[in-house]
């Protein structure tokens, strides 16, 4: 089954305390993207990777890291998580950047972390 | 599952009725557009989408309609089932940016 998975779906830690949360997907895709969902915000893209070795900061890049090894795992790191950094996490997938010939981007089901 | 959000626009529909969610975008090169919904507990799932060149696109039970003139776009829900309780977004991608950005949210609530 085509599909995009994350883990954990559910953190709670506290400030400054290093977490990754990975993301992983078996489409073969070479898109990937990480946002952040909050009330009243819609979804934020936090940063973006074209492909394996190539990432990009997106709207709301700071207190995130990102790396892409490999095609499939595209893991966001929170180096030291602040409580504004409290969030619904999302990681997405599409086989290009460019939405085109129907192209879409797959979402994982989410992540909540929590920092106190 | 989890609340995407406690301040979202709520549209309230009796079941077997029409929905009309709707979206304004804010980017005229947009080039192509997106309606997503998202059930409690998961992530966005992709509907419909619909290309600039283009103002009227229709899928099963769906349409969704774009008016370029007034950067409006909006989501037509044919005989709601309770299955359709949700919240819809709206996403534009821009090609020059390779940027999808998404609006808001509407909850849709159907009721029996």
């Amino acid at each position: 089954e085509a599909q995009v998975t994350q883990n954990p779906r559910y953190l709670i830690t506290v400030t400054g305390k290093k977490l990754t949360v990975t993301c992983s997907q078996n489409m073969n895709h070479e898109y990937m993207s990480w946002y952040r969902q909050d009330p009243g915000l819609g979804l934020r893209q936090i940063y973006y990777s074209m492909n394996v070795e190539v990432t990009d900061k997106g709207d709301v890049p700071e207190g995130y890291k990102v790396s892409r090894k490999e095609k499939r795992n595209f893991p966001l790191i929170l180096e030291s998580p602040s409580p504004n950094q409290t969030s619904l996490y999302f990681c997405a997938s599409s086989l290009t950047p460019g939405l085109a010939g129907g192209d879409t981007q797959y979402f994982g089901p989410g992540t909540r972390l929590t920092v106190l | 599952g989890e609340s995407v959000g406690l301040h979202l626009p709520t549209l309230s529909v009796q079941e077997g009725d029409n929905s009309i969610i709707n979206c304004a975008y804010s980017n005229s090169a947009s080039d192509y557009f997106i309606w997503y919904k998202q059930e409690s507990g998961k992530g966005p799932q992709f509907i419909i989408d619909i290309r600039s060149n283009m103002d009227k696109r229709q899928g099963q039970r769906v349409t969704v309609l774009l008016n370029k003139t007034v950067k409006h776009l909006s989501l037509q829900i044919a005989a709601t089932q309770p299955g359709d309780s949700a919240v819809y977004f709206c996403a534009e991608f821009t090609g020059t940016a390779s940027k999808l950005t998404f609006g808001t949210g509407t909850r849709l609530q159907v009721t029996l």
